[in-house]
């Protein structure tokens, strides 16, 4: 079975500050698939980025960084400069690649808050 | 792209009474929706998928006769809460999957349930 744990369950920083958000991932599958998702106090799912298990390169996208590394089943999301607009929870989620609807299963999540 | 609505966004219903929330993909076809529950400061948990024109798969703990689910397009899927008790008020969060193999699913903007 797979299994997400975000093991911060809130974080908080003062602006311009970076702040990384821990996530740690089980699964039996070679092939699968793993997500951030940024949920604002209005409840809507932003989606962040996707990576797939066999493409272990960092990702950057202006301010958000995100670090796979297969060997400690981890895919750390880093958050450079923080700005208010950043308070949210965020999610870290996982889908193996399998015929049975490719259930994606979230972690616990990580509240992030920004302060001014 | 890949545009997915919910209706109602809110509602407000009385103990032992119906509720059905319907959730649409506006510019694709989805083969695969899939219908999530989250309480208040808690993650997301799958309760069905259902694929357009069969049956939904409900997650272990979720009662098929109290949660209904129809896919009868490929653009529409409903879940509706049967004879709805306090307990059952939550944020409800459909996401649905294209035809394609890149394992995304689009998320619904939520539908946030209070059983009075």
């Amino acid at each position: 079975a797979q299994k997400v744990t975000q093991a911060q369950t809130e974080i908080s920083v003062v602006e311009k500050e970076d702040v990384t958000l821990d996530c740690v991932y089980e699964t039996r599958d070679t092939t699968y698939y793993l997500f951030w998702y940024k949920q604002p106090p209005s409840g809507e799912l932003v989606f962040l980025i996707r990576r797939n298990s066999f493409d272990e390169q960092n990702e950057i996208s202006g301010r958000y960084s995100w670090n796979f590394q297969k060997s400690t089943s981890s895919f750390n999301f880093t958050i450079t400069a923080s700005q208010v607009v950043d308070s949210a929870v965020y999610f870290c989620a996982l889908s193996e690649a399998d015929a049975a609807g490719n259930k994606l299963t979230f972690g616990g999540g990580t509240r992030v808050l920004v302060k001014p | 792209g890949a545009v997915v609505s919910q209706h109602p966004s809110r509602v407000i219903c009385k103990s032992g009474t119906s509720v059905k929330i319907e959730c649409r993909s506006l510019d694709f076809q989805a083969t695969t929706m899939f219908w999530y529950r989250q309480f208040p400061k808690q993650s997301l948990m799958l309760m069905a998928t259902s694929n357009e024109g069969s049956k939904a798969t409900y997650e272990q703990g979720v009662e098929k006769d109290k949660f209904l689910i129809n896919h009868a397009s490929l653009t529409l899927s409903t879940l509706t809460v049967t004879s709805a008790h306090p307990e059952d008020s939550s944020f409800y969060i459909c996401s649905a999957r294209t035809r394609d193999l890149t394992y995304e699913q689009y998320f619904g903007p939520g539908t946030r349930l209070t059983v009075t």
